[in-house]
């Protein structure tokens, strides 16, 4: 297994146009994360799936964001009619069983917005 | 709702020095605990964890920390710090009392080693 991977690496997007991002998981891993990063913060949080369903959804994440996990396997996170304050990065991760096991990273997507 | 307060966000010590990084919690229930370490344009790594039993727990690269639930810690310390530990820490913590819980992250701690 090669571990959580994220597609695009990078993207630079110009204000108001849409972008999606994917996240590939460690195989068999029930949970899938979607976390922001801006400079010197922590990753905050963003929404979550157990297999195909999404538990949470940040109340900080607004209607252009949306996340999907159709089959239980890959994610999406688009965002619509970017923003320059939605220039990140946008950080992937998976775990399988219960919420004390070890989340895996993916080396996450940055996003930068012109 | 749980949080997680990491104090300092920069630390600077030199090389073989006592490496120390708080980290208090606050919740209900005494949470799941991490510290993740985050390397330059790398993705964050799992350090250590506590769960349940010994209150010391031992990680990777000759880390520990200690769970202390009277003082709502659990900070990480190394006793001889190495150039290579520079990078960013986080600590991290899950909800306990429920199966369906997201981890969530403090803002982080940049370690910065002296020659």
């Amino acid at each position: 297994d090669t571990g959580v991977s994220q597609d695009p690496r990078h993207k630079i997007t110009k204000r108001g146009q849409n972008v999606t991002f994917r996240c590939d998981p460690i195989s068999e891993h029930n949970r899938l994360y979607w976390y922001r990063q801006t400079l010197g913060q922590g990753p905050e949080f963003l929404t979550y799936f157990q297999n195909e369903a999404q538990l949470e959804k940040s109340r900080l994440l607004s209607d252009r964001f949306s996340a999907e996990r159709p089959k239980g396997s890959f994610s999406t996170l688009e965002i619509q009619r970017t923003e320059q304050g939605d220039s990140a990065m946008y950080l992937c991760a998976s775990s399988q069983g219960q919420p004390n096991t070890e989340a895996f990273f993916g080396q996450g997507t940055r996003l930068t917005v012109v | 709702a749980q949080s997680v307060t990491q104090l300092g966000s920069h630390v600077s010590v030199s090389e073989g020095a006592l490496v120390l990084l708080r980290c208090n919690y606050s919740s209900s229930v005494p949470p799941y605990l991490f510290w993740y370490v985050q390397y330059p344009n790398q993705g964050l790594q799992l350090l250590l964890k506590y769960t349940t039993g010994a209150t010391l727990v031992k990680g990777i690269n000759g880390f520990e920390a200690e769970f202390k639930k009277s003082e709502t810690s659990f900070h990480l310390a190394k006793p001889s710090a190495h150039m290579s530990d520079a990078a960013e820490y986080f600590c991290a913590v899950s909800d306990r009392g429920s199966s369906a819980s997201k981890i969530i992250f403090g803002s982080g701690t940049r370690l910065s080693i002296r020659p």
